[in-house]
C-alpha cells in the first residue's frame, strides 16, 4: 500500500521559476528521502532527511519536515528543463527496512 | 564504479509463464531489495534480501519468490504470471553493514504479460 500522497500530482512551470511539491504520510517514521525518476525508469536519490530535522539542503534542492503534521515539502529553486522528471518521497519507518513511496508529483519546466 | 545493474530490460511473457528478473548490486553493497512499480504509481515493496536470506517480505502472493546470491546479486521469480503483473520491477542496493540508510536504484526491467 502507499504511504503518502504527492500534491500536486502535476506541476507545470516555466523555466527558471521555483517548484514546490508536497508529502504526506501515516506512521511514526525514522527518515524521508525524496528520489526523482526520469521517463519510468530507476530512481536517482536526491536527499534523505532524519525524523530529528526539519530542514535540508543540498544544491538548487531544500527539503523540510514537519512530523507533527506528518508533511514534507520538496522546494526546486530557480528549475530548469532537465528537471523535468516524477519526483516521489519515501518514508522508511523504525525497525523497517523497507522504503514506503508515495505516489508522485510529475513535474514538467517549460523552456 | 558500477551502479545498480538489471537484466534483462524489457520482458514479454504470456499468462502462465514464469519469469527471472536479475540484479547486481553497487559495489560494496550487501543488501538488495525488490519493488514493483505499475504505471503511474509509485514503487511497492516486494522483499529484502541480506546475508541470501529474505529479511523482510512486502504485501506480495507466494508467486513472488527471490534469491540472494554469495556475491550479492539477486534474483526475482514470479510464478504463474497474471496480466496485473505487468510493471516495471526495481531492484535497489544498499549496505546494512554499514548502516547506510539511502538505497541505490537500478533501471529497471519493463514485464508485459499478455
Amino acid at each position: 500500500s502507499q504511504q503518502g500522497e504527492e500534491d500536486p500530482q502535476a506541476l507545470s512551470i516555466q523555466e527558471g521559476e521555483n517548484a514546490t511539491m508536497n508529502c504526506s504520510y501515516k506512521t511514526s517514521i525514522n527518515n524521508l528521502q525524496w528520489y526523482r525518476q526520469n521517463s519510468g525508469r530507476g530512481l536517482v536519490h536526491l536527499i534523505l532527511i532524519r525524523s530529528n530535522e526539519r530542514e535540508k539542503h543540498s544544491g538548487r534542492l531544500r527539503v523540510t519536515l514537519d512530523t507533527s503534521k506528518k508533511s514534507s515539502s520538496l522546494l526546486i529553486t530557480a528549475s530548469r528543463a532537465a528537471d523535468t522528471a516524477s519526483y516521489f518521497c519515501a518514508t522508511r519507518d523504525f525497525g523497517n527496512e523497507k522504503l514506503t513511496f508515495g505516489t508522485g508529483t510529475r513535474l514538467t519546466i517549460i523552456p | 564504479d558500477a551502479g545498480v545493474t538489471q537484466s534483462p530490460t524489457h520482458l514479454i511473457k504470456t499468462r502462465g509463464q514464469q519469469v527471472t528478473l536479475r540484479c547486481s548490486p553497487k559495489s560494496g553493497h550487501d543488501t538488495v531489495s525488490w519493488y514493483q512499480q505499475a504505471l503511474g504509481q509509485g514503487p511497492q515493496f516486494i522483499f529484502q534480501y541480506y546475508e541470501e536470506e529474505e529479511r523482510q517480505r512486502g504485501n506480495f502472493p507466494d508467486r513472488f519468490s527471490g534469491h540472494q546470491f554469495p556475491n550479492y546479486s539477486s534474483e526475482l521469480n514470479v510464478n504463474a504470471l497474471l496480466l496485473g503483473d505487468s510493471a516495471l520491477y526495481l531492484c535497489a542496493s544498499s549496505s546494512r553493514d554499514r548502516g547506510q540508510e539511502t538505497q541505490y536504484f537500478g533501471p529497471g526491467t519493463r514485464l508485459l504479460v499478455l
